[in-house]
């Protein structure tokens, strides 16, 4: 089966505490992201990645890192979480080619408490 | 830059009734991508459609319809006849490319028994 998987998919931590939520997908896609999900904002995207080793910031990457080693794998790194970052996070990933055919699977969250 | 507005931010509606939701969107490329995502209650994102610039097609899905209208700039979706399970918060989203999606920041559909 098709999918995006994420863990945790809940997590309570305190300030300062380092974690890593990971992300993996099993369609050979090209293009992974992250996206944070707060009240009144929709969603954000944190970082992306087109392909091994090239990420890029997105909208709102202070705070956080990502690596991307391998295709199938792209964790979310915060080294000093803080407790703005308190949020539901997203992964996504999507082929590249054809445009076309771009729609983005999400993994099913991860629900995020700094204390 | 893109954007996408859905003015909406709360919407309730008593079942059975037809409801529709709002989206504009805003962008300068004329190859883009629209999309609907369903949120219910337990938090995952469920893809609803895609729609492509050059389609203005409207498309219609079981109680489901959109309507895309580039002249407004506008893709709107309108569920017939809701249901309770219809209730969840709705986003619309736009993407450029293989750029980004950018979303609005969604609706919450309650649907009253």
């Amino acid at each position: 089966e098709a999918q995006v998987t994420q863990n945790p998919r809940y997590l309570i931590t305190v300030t300062g505490k380092k974690l890593t939520v990971t992300c993996s997908q099993n369609m050979n896609h090209e293009y992974m992201s992250w996206y944070r999900q707060d009240p009144g904002l929709g969603l954000r995207q944190i970082y992306y990645s087109m392909n091994v080793e090239v990420t890029d910031k997105g909208d709102v990457p202070e705070g956080y890192k990502v690596s991307r080693k391998e295709k199938r794998n792209f964790p979310l790194i915060l080294e000093s979480p803080s407790p703005n970052q308190t949020s539901l996070y997203f992964c996504a990933s999507s082929s590249l080619y054809p445009a076309t055919l771009n729609e983005q699977f999400f993994g099913p969250g991860t629900r995020l408490t700094v204390l | 830059a893109q954007k996408v507005t859905q003015a909406q931010t709360e919407i309730s509606v008593v079942e059975k009734e037809d409801v529709t939701l709002d989206c504009v969107y805003e962008t300068r490329d004329t190859t883009y991508y629209l999309f609907w995502y369903k949120q219910p209650p337990s938090g995952e994102l469920v893809f609803l459609i895609r729609r492509n610039s050059f389609d203005e097609q409207n498309e219609i899905s079981g109680r489901y319809s959109w309507n895309f209208q580039k002249s407004t700039s506008s893709f709107n979706f309108t569920i017939t006849a809701s249901q309770v399970v219809d209730s969840a918060v709705y986003f619309c989203a736009l993407k450029i490319g293989n750029e980004k999606l950018t979303f609005g920041t969604g609706t919450r559909l309650t649907i009253i028994p």
